[in-house]
């Protein structure tokens, strides 16, 4: 079946650095895919979304990288900020939402 | 405006109990979603209404599990005879248009712990 790959590593990174968060997906087939930010105690935020007939979309501060050849999705966020500090999921948008695990990042000051 | 909102925040059942869990979406969305997550994991999706009907129930992992929209807003997942591992955040996504590739507003979620 379809999956969304993301073991759980925990990022960290000095404030003002950079960041860069992975996510492998399995189905060649997906054409829409969302970045999300969930902070203790909250339901997952949208950041940045790409579609298929794109590899590369920038935001305020982020920018999601995809590579279709391998089935590879980055979201890279520019100067770090504490508030930064959240675990990070990949989603696949089908007929549903299918998350990978999410990867912890914090922010050390 | 407000968001979606979700209670009980937190419920802890004893093991063969049964559990409601209710959700709010934001007023006027079509779309009403259920996920399930499990500590240190993401979401996985239980359950999709357009309106009040349920088109998609295929992610609900047992038929101790049931959700219901009867007015096509306000939606309730009861969870029969809690079971440990439906220990889990359910969280409830709300969207605008009757699509997952509209964008999904989820709420704070539901702590259950089963003891």
């Amino acid at each position: 079946g379809e999956s969304v790959g993301l073991h759980l590593p925990t990022l960290s990174v000095q404030e003002g650095d950079n960041s860069i968060i992975n996510c492998a997906y399995s189905n060649s087939a997906s054409d829409y895919f969302i970045w999300y930010k969930q902070e203790s105690g909250k339901g997952p935020q949208f950041i940045i979304d790409i579609r298929s007939n794109m590899d590369k979309r920038q935001g305020q501060r982020v920018t999601v990288l995809l590579n279709k050849t391998v089935k590879h999705l980055s979201l890279q966020i520019a100067a770090t900020q504490p508030g930064d500090s959240a675990v990070y999921f990949c989603a696949e948008v089908g007929n549903k939402l299918v998350f990978g695990a999410g990867t912890i990042l914090r922010v050390k000051s | 405006g407000a968001g979606v909102s979700q209670s009980p925040r937190y419920k802890v059942a004893k093991r063969g109990q049964d559990v409601a869990l209710r959700c709010d979406p934001i007023s006027g969305h079509v779309s009403l979603f259920w996920y399930q997550q499990a500590l240190g994991q993401g979401p996985e999706f239980l359950t999709y209404f357009q309106n009040e009907a349920q088109l998609d129930k295929s992610g609900l992992p047992s038929d101790r599990f049931f959700a219901e929209r009867p007015e096509g807003s306000v939606s309730t997942l009861k969870i029969q005879r809690t079971q440990q591992e439906d220990s889990a955040v359910y969280l409830c996504a709300s969207s605008l248009l009757g699509s997952s590739y509209n964008e999904q507003f989820f709420g704070p979620g539901t702590r259950l712990t089963v003891l």
